[in-house]
């Protein structure tokens, strides 16, 4: 069964650093999203991805965060300096022609 | 603007059937999800339901939708202790030409032995 990986499953980094997250979508979709989960709260959208652009974004996608889709299949997140409370797990999706989301497992992201 | 409310907790004791429900806002929705989180792990698709749809069922799994009141309902038949979880409702909702997934708070199930 296709499915969406994500790399690392867990990063540690301190406050201010830049950290990237990476995703390998399923290939053949064709729209890509970033949520994020803070412990014990909802699933959170940040970002959605067509064509090579993005087509939403949410208030907490700010100018910290950036997304791109450097080479055709990894699809990344990049967070420029990094605050306490980008403490979350990430969650990658992608979206093929039938509109099935499908995640990832996430990468659990900790800033000390 | 859209949202989806769900209950927090839900016990049931082993071998009794689950129901998680789940509420929506927006008029626009195309599929509605089902995802379950086990601690620490992803998110696993379990089931869907096309919005034109008023029932689905899969194995142990029912989905019932009521468009007009915008309900949406999970039931596990038989449910053991390997389906405690974080179980999510998601709406997929149309928005500036693309499409969004809402989420639910989760409702914890606990199943006891």
């Amino acid at each position: 069964e296709p499915e969406v990986t994500q790399t690392p499953s867990h990063q540690v980094t301190q406050m201010g650093q830049e950290v990237i997250l990476r995703c390998v979508p399923i290939s053949n979709h064709l729209y890509f999203y970033w949520y994020r989960q803070i412990l014990g709260q909802k699933v959170e959208f940040l970002v959605s991805f067509y064509n090579n652009e993005i087509s939403e974004k949410s208030e907490i996608f700010d100018d910290q965060f950036s997304v791109e889709r450097p080479d055709g299949s990894n699809f990344t997140l990049k967070i420029r300096s990094t605050k306490l409370e980008d403490s979350a797990m990430y969650f990658c999706a992608s979206v093929g022609q039938n509109t099935e989301a499908f995640f990832g497992q996430g990468t659990r992201l900790t800033v000390v | 603007g859209e949202d989806v409310e769900q209950s927090l907790f839900l016990s049931v004791r082993e071998g009794d059937s689950s129901v998680i429900n789940c509420t929506y806002t927006d008029s626009s929705s195309t599929y509605l999800y089902w995802y379950k989180q086990e601690p620490g792990a992803g998110l696993q698709l379990l089931t869907y339901i096309f919005s034109n749809m008023d029932m689905k069922q899969d194995q142990r799994l029912t989905v019932l939708l009521n468009k007009k009141d915008k309900h949406l309902s999970l039931r596990i038949a038989d449910t053991q202790t390997g389906d405690s979880a974080i179980y999510f409702c998601a709406d997929q909702v149309l928005t500036s030409g693309t499409y969004k997934y809402i989420f639910g708070t989760g409702t914890r199930l606990k199943v006891l032995a």
